[in-house]
């Protein structure tokens, strides 16, 4: 089983303060992928990363993955309450994922 | 719009009462799974259909079961829930081939079984 560790597993951060969340496995992956996931609703993709080293951006949002493709962040700039959710990372395993333990992510107006 | 559809989005049942949970995609996709996720956890990967192919999960627990009559539709049933199975369930699709960029699995909303 590949395991993936996320930290931290909580994160309460004032509006327009700045976060970081980690995604660490002794595993190496073809890919990851984060999702968030609102109360009450199935994850939504964000983004899949691929290449070791790369960095992807999405606004706010700059996704890493490291260079040994065993692991990857998470930033997000100037946070907004609408940021607030669960963050999951997922290693590609063949068509199925594994998936972290997530970080809650509370954005305080 | 709706691509993967789950039917009850809430659930309430009785201790030991059989209840079937319903999922249905728009996207015409090969695998289909099902994901039990407790409270601010990680989705935990109950079983998958690659088309017809049933693949279960070693460590699902026998009351688990689950059936897809046809490609769009796949049902999760649960013979006796117990309070300990109280989560939400959640389904997903994907085509199951491989391919790059790897392929994205899409998320239903969910069902919450609540177990009295």
């Amino acid at each position: 089983t590949q395991l993936l560790e996320q930290s931290p597993q909580f994160l309460s951060i004032q509006e327009g303060e700045n976060l970081t969340v980690y995604c660490n496995s002794s595993s190496v992956f073809s890919s990851l992928q984060w999702y968030r996931q609102e109360p009450g609703e199935g994850p939504v993709l964000l983004v899949t990363v691929v290449t070791g080293g790369e960095v992807k951006k999405l606004k706010r949002l700059t996704f890493q993955f490291g260079d040994a493709r065993k692991d990857s962040s998470l930033h997000i700039t100037a946070a907004q309450p609408g940021d607030t959710g669960l963050y999951l990372c997922a290693g590609d395993n063949d068509y199925k994922l594994s998936f972290g333990a997530g970080t809650t992510v509370t954005v305080r107006a | 719009d709706a691509m993967v559809i789950q039917n009850p989005r809430y659930q309430v049942t009785q201790f030991g009462k059989p209840v079937t949970l319903s999922c249905s995609q728009t996207l015409n996709h090969n695998v289909m799974y099902w994901y039990q996720q407790k409270s601010s956890q990680a989705p935990k990967l109950l079983f998958h259909y690659y088309d017809k192919d049933f693949n279960n999960e070693a460590d699902t627990p026998d009351n688990f079961q689950s059936r897809r009559p046809n490609t769009s539709f796949c049902f999760l049933d649960i013979r006796s829930p117990g309070l300990g199975d109280a989560a939400m369930y959640l389904c997903a699709t994907s085509t199951g081939r491989r391919r790059v960029p790897p392929e994205t699995q899409y998320f239903g909303p969910g069902t919450r079984l609540l177990v009295l």
